[in-house]
C-alpha cells in the first residue's frame, strides 16, 4: 500500500529539547515535503527536497532543519523547540523531476505541542 | 507567485442540500489545481485535479469543480451533502512541473446539519 508515515502522532516536549519526527515514503517519490497547518493559515511549506541531498526552505523554515539522506526518509528536526512551533505537522511526498505534476500523498500529522 | 483564496472559513449545509466551496486562484502560468479533504485526525485526501484538458473535474464520493479560467474560479460542488461530508477542504494551486511547491489556501470546514 501507497503511503507516507510520520512518527510520532503525539508529541509533547519541553522548550528547547531537542526533537525529530520522522517521515518515510514507500512510493520511491523524488519530491518531499513538510508543512505545519495552523487554525486560519492552512497549510505551509516548512521545507522541501526534490532528491537526494537536495533540500531548500519554503515559506516557514525558522526554527526548522531538515536532512535527505535516503530517498525514502525526510526528518523534521527542531534544534531548540519552542512554544510558537506548537501546530499540527505533515509530511507529504509526490513523484517531482521533469514530470507533470502529479498528486501529493500526506502522512496522518504530528500534533506537536510545546511547553 | 501563486496563490488561493478560499472564501469563507466555515460553511453550513443541511443534509441533503447543495455544497459549494469557494476557490478563487492567482497564477502568473497555466495553473494545476487540486481539491483535499482532511477528515477529523487524519491526512489530506485528494479529492479532485484539474490539470490540462476537461474543466468539468470529477472527483471521489460525488464531489465535482469546474476549471474557469475568466473567472480564476475552482469552486467544489456536490449536489446532495451527506452526514459523512463533515470535513475541512483545502484548495491548492502549483504549476506544471512536479518539483513545483503546492500552494494550498486557508480551508473551509464544513458542516452538515441533520
Amino acid at each position: 500500500e501507497a503511503q507516507v508515515t510520520q512518527n510520532p502522532r503525539y508529541l509533547i516536549t519541553v522548550t528547547g529539547k531537542k526533537l525529530t519526527v520522522t517521515c518515510s515514503q514507500n512510493m520511491n517519490h523524488e519530491y518531499m515535503s513538510w508543512y505545519r497547518q495552523d487554525p486560519g493559515l492552512g497549510l505551509r511549506q516548512i521545507y522541501y527536497s526534490m532528491n537526494v541531498e537536495v533540500t531548500d526552505k519554503g515559506d516557514v523554515p525558522e526554527g526548522y532543519k531538515v536532512s535527505r539522506k535516503e530517498k525514502r526518509n525526510f526528518p523534521l528536526i527542531l534544534e531548540s523547540p519552542s512554544p510558537n512551533q506548537t501546530s499540527l505537522y505533515f509530511c507529504a511526498s509526490s513523484e517531482g523531476g521533469d514530470e507533470v505534476h502529479t498528486e501529493a500523498f500526506f502522512g496522518q500529522g504530528t500534533r506537536l505541542t510545546v511547553v | 507567485a501563486q496563490s488561493v483564496t478560499q472564501l469563507g472559513s466555515h460553511v453550513s449545509v443541511s443534509e441533503g442540500a447543495l455544497v459549494l466551496l469557494r476557490c478563487n486562484y492567482s497564477s502568473s502560468v497555466p495553473p494545476y489545481l487540486f481539491w483535499y479533504v482532511q477528515y477529523p485526525n487524519q491526512g489530506l485526501q485528494l479529492l479532485l485535479k484539474y490539470t490540462t484538458g476537461a474543466t468539468l473535474v470529477k472527483g471521489i464520493n460525488g464531489f465535482e469543480a469546474e476549471f474557469k479560467k475568466s473567472e480564476t474560479s475552482f469552486h467544489l460542488t456536490k449536489p446532495s451533502a451527506h452526514m459523512s461530508d463533515a470535513a475541512e477542504y483545502f484548495c491548492a494551486v502549483t504549476g506544471y512541473f512536479g518539483n513545483e511547491k503546492l500552494t494550498f489556501g486557508t480551508g473551509t470546514r464544513l458542516t452538515i446539519i441533520p
